[in-house]
């Protein structure tokens, strides 16, 4: 099984920052990789698949990169509706696993 | 528009048995794999099943294997989750979630792009 880890567990971030999420695999996922966003009560948003390709309706202010292990989400200008919890899921083989989550709060 | 309608979520008590429903529409469900993902009371995340387009190739969670069955019904664009012997630790919200793959020559590569509100599954007693 392929084991993700994603750092801060926490971020308190103010509204108009630049925020920068980290995700790494357990081993090589290629570019083999997802990001997910969820706010409270709702339903995971896909954002990022294969690694920097925005899903369809997601702003330009988020990217996504990296390769291999390392990955990184980037929200340019962080916006109010955007405080929510950021998954990332490697896409690679079974079981499909899932980061434990970067919940991005008000500061 | 992709809708997903879950239903079937509840109330059950340890061993017991829960079906749980996802009803498509808005785009062709018979073109593209299905899953099932949970997210326990304070967790993250965690994948439990997927169904292939035809129904007939499946994938589990190692913890839910020999007690969840995941299916499909192309003719009622509806998929499925049955499932038995439920423990506390299955206590989560469930999404089923569309999954479309991407291939190259090494091998096929799934996400999910459309996802349900969920539906608690809550086992106690």
């Amino acid at each position: 099984e392929i084991v993700m880890t994603q750092s801060p567990a926490t971020l308190s971030v103010s509204p108009g920052e630049r925020v920068t999420l980290s995700c790494r695999a357990s081993e090589s996922v290629s570019s083999n990789l997802a990001w997910y966003q969820q706010k409270p009560g709702q339903a995971p948003r896909l954002l990022i698949y294969v690694a920097s390709t925005r899903a369809t309706g997601i702003p330009a202010r988020f990217s996504g990169s990296g390769s291999g292990t390392e990955f990184t989400l980037t929200i340019s200008s962080l916006q109010s509706e955007d405080f929510a919890v950021y998954y990332c899921q490697q896409c690679k083989s079974w079981p499909l696993t899932f980061g434990g989550g970067t919940k991005v709060e008000i500061k | 528009e992709v809708q997903l309608l879950e239903s079937g979520g509840g109330l059950v008590q340890p061993g017991g048995s829960l079906r749980l429903s996802c009803a498509a529409s808005g785009f062709t469900f018979s073109n593209y794999d299905m899953s099932w993902v949970r997210r326990a009371p304070g967790k993250g995340l965690e994948w439990v099943s997927n169904v292939n387009t035809g129904g007939d190739t499946t994938y589990y969670t190692d913890s839910v294997k020999g007690r969840f069955t995941i299916s499909r019904d192309n003719s009622k664009n509806t998929l499925y989750l049955q499932m038995n012997g439920l423990r506390a630790e299955d206590t989560a919200v469930y999404y089923c979630a569309r999954t479309p793959y991407y291939y190259d020559n090494t091998g096929y590569y799934y996400y999910f792009d459309y996802w349900a509100q969920g539906t608690l599954v809550t086992v106690s007693s």
